[in-house]
C-alpha cells in the first residue's frame, strides 16, 4: 500500500518565481495538511485540507496557497518566491479531518530558492 | 510565548538510560497529543499518542500527560543508538496539529 507521495523530491527556483508542490495521499484518507521545516526548527503548519475545503491556515503569507482535489490530492502553491522560502515543504494525510490517529508524512520536498 | 514548548536540546544519554523528553504547551483546547521522531533528513513518524491524563505505555516509550499543567512527556527505556533522532511534540486541535521546534536526543554506546 503506497504512502504519502510527493512530487518533486527536490526543486531550486528564482527568487520571484511561483512553485507548485503535490502531494497524494494514503488511499482512503482525505485529510491533508502542508507543513514548512527550516533546518533545525520543527514544522510549521501551512494549511489543512479535508473533503476538498480549508479546514485550517497558519500564519503564512497570502503568496502561500493550497487546493485539494475531487481525488484527495493536494497541490501548495506559492508566489513570488523569496530566499527565505527555502525549506523542506511536507506533506502529511490523516484518516479523518480531525486527524485523531495521527498524520502520516510524506518524504517532503526540498525548495531551494536562488 | 510560543504555542508549543520543548527543552532544549540536544540532550545526551547512555546507552540503557531513560531518556526523558519534555513539552508544554499554551492551548487549554488541545484534546491530545503525538509524539514523533524524526532522524535527520527524513520526515517525522508518529511513534506514540495520548489523549486521557496519566500515562501511556507502548515499548520502552511511556507518554505522559498532564492536561492541568499543560505538559506531556515522553520516556525512553534503555535507550539504544538508534533513538538518537529529534523528537517532536505536538499538539492536536480540531484542524491543525502544531509541533514544537523538537528535542535532539543523542544516545551514546
Amino acid at each position: 500500500d503506497a504512502g504519502v507521495t510527493q512530487s518533486p523530491t527536490h526543486l531550486i527556483k528564482t527568487r520571484g518565481q511561483h512553485v507548485t508542490l503535490r502531494c497524494s495521499p494514503i488511499s482512503g484518507h482525505k485529510s491533508v495538511s502542508w507543513y514548512q521545516q527550516v533546518l533545525g526548527q520543527g514544522p510549521q503548519f501551512i494549511f489543512q485540507y479535508y473533503e476538498k475545503e480549508e479546514r485550517g491556515r497558519g500564519n503564512f503569507p497570502d503568496r502561500f496557497s493550497a487546493r485539494q482535489f475531487p481525488n484527495y490530492s493536494s497541490e501548495l502553491n506559492v508566489n513570488a518566491l523569496l530566499l527565505g522560502d527555502s525549506a523542506l515543504y511536507l506533506c502529511a494525510s490523516s484518516l479523518i479531518g480531525t486527524g485523531v490517529y495521527g498524520y502520516t508524512f510524506g518524504s517532503g520536498t526540498r525548495l531551494t530558492v536562488v | 510565548q510560543k504555542e508549543v514548548e520543548q527543552n532544549s536540546g540536544p540532550l545526551s544519554v547512555p546507552e540503557g538510560a531513560i531518556a526523558s523528553l519534555n513539552c508544554t504547551y499554551s492551548d487549554r483546547g488541545s484534546q491530545s497529543f503525538f509524539w514523533y521522531r524524526q532522524y535527520s533528513g527524513k520526515s517525522p513518524e508518529l511513534i506514540m499518542f495520548i489523549y486521557s491524563n496519566g500515562d501511556k505505555e507502548d515499548g520502552r516509550f511511556t507518554a505522559q500527560l498532564n492536561k492541568a499543567s499543560q505538559y506531556v512527556s515522553l520516556l525512553i527505556r534503555d535507550s539504544q543508538p538508534s533513538d538518537s533522532a529529534t523528537y517532536l511534540c505536538a499538539p492536536h486541535n480540531l484542524n491543525d496539529m502544531r509541533f514544537g521546534a523538537g528535542t535532539r536526543l543523542t544516545v551514546k554506546p
